[in-house]
């Protein structure tokens, strides 16, 4: 089945410990999204990559940097992880055009828990 | 600036009906998602409205005003398993996603 998958679905770690989470799809969707979302809140956009093209979210904190290597890989770093980086990181994709266009497809989301 | 408004929580019977509503205010207008999160996983697609009037998806039905800048999505028959949150998203003219807080849907037997 075509979908979006992130590993690990929960992560632990120590404060200013280095986390890369990362999140690959089978949709062959030329967008792709990370969002933070904390408990009770809307999901924040951090970052997106529409086909090769990154766009940052003005406040998104330079803690948190994005590859992109090619059309179905995604990774998130976060460089020295908060107590306020705790929270479930999604990855989402959608396309452009046609049927369904501009529907995000969310992976299963990626719990880190800062020590 | 850019704002979504929906109810914190709301509660109802299983069996019932109940409509949990959106206002928005955003820059522009291309269109307006309804997405289901249950405690702890990932949000999943509902309705999609661009144009004024009622979408019906079985027992989800999904409302758009443009001129009021209001949704509501309508859920009958209501099942122990629509506990869940209900996050109304608004896609700006920059086809940008602004989503709302959620509303936490608590269902009684």
């Amino acid at each position: 089945d075509a979908m979006v998958i992130q590993n690990p679905r929960y992560q632990v770690t120590q404060f200013g410990k280095p986390v890369t989470l990362s999140c690959s799809q089978t949709l062959n969707h030329n967008v792709m999204y990370w969002y933070q979302q904390k408990s009770s809140q809307a999901p924040k956009l951090l970052f997106h990559y529409y086909d090769k093209d990154f766009n940052n979210e003005a406040d998104t904190p330079d803690n948190f940097q994005s590859r992109r290597p090619n059309t179905s890989f995604c990774f998130l770093d976060i460089r020295s992880p908060g107590l306020g980086d705790a929270a479930m990181y999604l990855c989402a994709t959608s396309r452009t055009g046609g049927s369904g266009a501009n529907v995000l497809t969310f992976g299963a989301g990626s719990r880190l828990t800062v020590l | 600036g850019q704002n979504i408004d929906q109810p914190t929580e709301m509660t109802a019977t299983e069996g019932a009906i109940v409509q949990i509503n959106c206002t928005y205010q955003t820059s522009g207008f291309n269109g307006l998602f309804w997405y289901q999160q249950h405690a702890g996983e990932a949000p999943t697609f509902l309705s999609y409205n661009v144009l004024d009037g009622l979408e019906e998806k079985g027992r989800f039905s999904s409302f758009l005003s443009r001129s009021k800048g209001y949704s509501y999505l309508l859920l009958k028959e209501l099942q122990m398993k629509d506990s869940a949150s209900y996050l109304c998203a608004v896609m700006d003219s920059n086809y940008q996603l602004i989503w709302g807080a959620g509303t936490k849907l608590i269902i009684k037997p």
